[in-house]
């Protein structure tokens, strides 16, 4: 069964960089077929898809937010990473990461989520 | 940009109660649909895909259907574990909609 987990700072200034990384175990990233995406929730709010990488490193963002992102993917460490540049305190979130089960699919597994703070 | 909106925000139903979750899409999405189920502090849970697929493991009291722009979540006989937040979610561009809540009446 898989399972992803979320990790990195839950705190950030205003202006720096958030860096996550989603660890994933049951399946092999490597083993194609899935793509893996990052998506955020602000406080109380609804759901917002950020973007998504293959484990060949290619990738698909939010055109909303393509400016600020960068993904990656290290398959030697069945990871892959969300930076999202210059935060500010409507970054606020928490952010899940997720597998789809194809390009365009439904999100099938999530990680718990882990709140980012961005603040002074 | 496609936009998804659902109806109503809030529902107030009783156990045993029929209930049905409208999503609208602004423009045809085929029947690339899902729906989600969301308790306080947890991660969603795919509950439909495909407009009308159930995802393995939900209880078959979930039901989709639909396709183009307007779809229903419906919950046949309404039991005490889906008080929640469901969110319809179209994955050709993968926006969500806002969110319903069922809560008890």
């Amino acid at each position: 069964q898989v399972q992803l987990q979320e990790s990195g700072p839950g705190l950030v200034k205003p202006s720096q960089t958030l860096s996550l990384t989603c660890t994933v175990s049951g399946v092999s990233i490597s083993s194609g077929g899935y793509y893996w995406s990052w998506i955020r929730q602000h406080p109380g709010k609804g759901l917002e898809w950020i973007g998504y990488i293959y484990y060949s490193g290619s990738t698909y963002y939010n055109p909303s937010l393509k400016s600020r992102v960068t993904m990656s993917v290290d398959t030697s460490k069945n990871q892959f990473s969300l930076k999202l540049r210059s935060v500010a305190a409507a970054d606020t979130a928490v952010y899940y990461c997720a597998r789809n089960l194809a390009a365009a699919g439904p999100f099938d597994s999530w990680g718990q989520g882990t709140l980012v703070t961005v603040s002074s | 940009d496609i936009q998804m909106t659902q109806s109503p925000s809030t529902l107030s139903a009783s156990v045993g109660d029929r209930v049905t979750i409208t999503c609208r899409a602004s423009q045809s999405i085929s029947s690339w649909l899902a729906w989600y189920q969301q308790k306080p502090g947890k991660a969603p849970k795919l509950l439909i895909y495909k407009a009308s697929s159930l995802e393995s493991g939900v209880p078959s009291r979930f039901s989709g259907s639909g396709s183009g722009t307007e779809f229903t979540l419906t919950i046949s006989s309404l039991q005490p574990d889906d008080y929640a937040i469901y969110y319809c979610q179209q994955y050709k561009s993968y926006s969500f909609g806002q969110g319903t809540k069922v809560e008890i009446k």
